[in-house]
C-alpha cells in the first residue's frame, strides 16, 4: 500500500522568508509518481511538478524548488522569498502509473501562511 | 478547452435523499476519478474509470455509485445521503498508458451538505 506523510499540518512565514515544505512517502512499487498541488483559498487544485521514480534531479521553477531523495523516500517543496499569493494548502501525492489507473494517495496538506 | 467541469458547485441535502454530481472532461482522456477531500485528511479516493463502461472502487467507495457510458462524462451518485458524506468532492481526469502525461487535472470541485 501506498503513503504519503506531509508532517507539518501549518506554516507561517513573514513575507520574502525561505519556507521548505516536506514530504515523505512509502511504496514498494519502484515505479512511481510524485507531485505536488496547491489549493489557494479559491478552492481549485492547481498542479505544480510531477516526478518519475527514476529522474532524481532537482528542479527549479522560478522561486520554486523541488528536492527529491529516493534514499530518504522525500519530495520536498521549497519556496524562495515567500509573497503573500502563495498562502495556500499544498498536497503532495504519489501514484504508481497509469497501469495502475492513475490513483493518487494525497497527504494531509500544509497549510502555508505568508503574512506580509 | 473547458478541461474538467463540476455541477453543481455548492447542494444541500436532507438524510436519505439521493443525488448525482455531474463531471464532464472535453480532453478527450481516458481516465476519470472522483476523490473526497475532508479536513485534515486531504483527498481520497472514492471510485476510478479506465475507460468507457469500466470503474473500479477507490478507498472510501462505500455510500456511492459510478457509471462511465461515454469516455466525456463520469457522474457520481450518492445512494441515500449521510451527514458523513458532507464533504468537498473532485473530479479529475487524465491521460491513459502510453499517451503521455500521467497528470490528473482536477475540476473546482461540488461543496455539498448533508443535514
Amino acid at each position: 500500500a501506498q503513503k504519503v506523510t506531509q508532517a507539518q499540518t501549518e506554516i507561517s512565514v513573514v513575507e520574502k522568508e525561505d519556507v521548505t515544505l516536506d514530504c515523505v512517502y512509502e511504496t514498494r512499487d519502484t515505479t512511481y509518481y510524485l507531485f505536488w498541488y496547491k489549493q489557494p483559498p479559491s478552492g481549485e487544485l492547481v498542479f505544480l511538478i510531477r516526478r518519475n521514480s527514476f529522474d532524481e534531479q532537482n528542479e527549479i521553477s522560478g522561486r520554486y524548488s523541488w528536492n527529491f531523495q529516493k534514499s530518504t523516500s522525500s519530495f520536498n517543496f521549497t519556496i524562495t522569498a515567500s509573497q503573500v499569493v502563495d498562502s495556500a494548502v499544498y498536497f503532495c501525492a504519489l501514484s504508481v502509473g497509469p497501469e495502475y489507473g492513475n490513483k493518487l494517495v494525497f497527504g494531509a496538506g500544509t497549510i502555508l501562511r505568508v503574512k506580509s | 478547452n473547458a478541461g474538467v467541469t463540476q455541477t453543481p458547485k455548492f447542494q444541500v441535502l436532507k438524510t436519505g435523499q439521493s443525488m448525482t454530481l455531474q463531471c464532464a472532461q472535453d480532453m478527450n482522456h481516458e481516465y476519470m476519478s472522483w476523490y473526497r477531500q475532508d479536513p485534515g485528511m486531504g483527498l481520497r479516493l472514492i471510485h476510478y474509470s479506465v475507460g468507457a463502461g469500466i470503474t473500479d472502487q477507490g478507498e472510501v467507495p462505500n455510500g456511492y455509485n459510478v457509471s462511465r457510458s461515454t469516455t466525456e462524462d463520469f457522474p457520481l451518485r450518492l445512494l441515500s445521503a449521510a451527514p458523513s458524506q458532507t464533504s468537498v468532492y473532485f473530479c479529475a481526469s487524465s491521460y491513459g498508458p502510453g499517451q503521455g502525461a500521467d497528470t490528473q487535472y482536477f475540476g473546482p470541485g461540488t461543496r455539498l451538505t448533508v443535514l
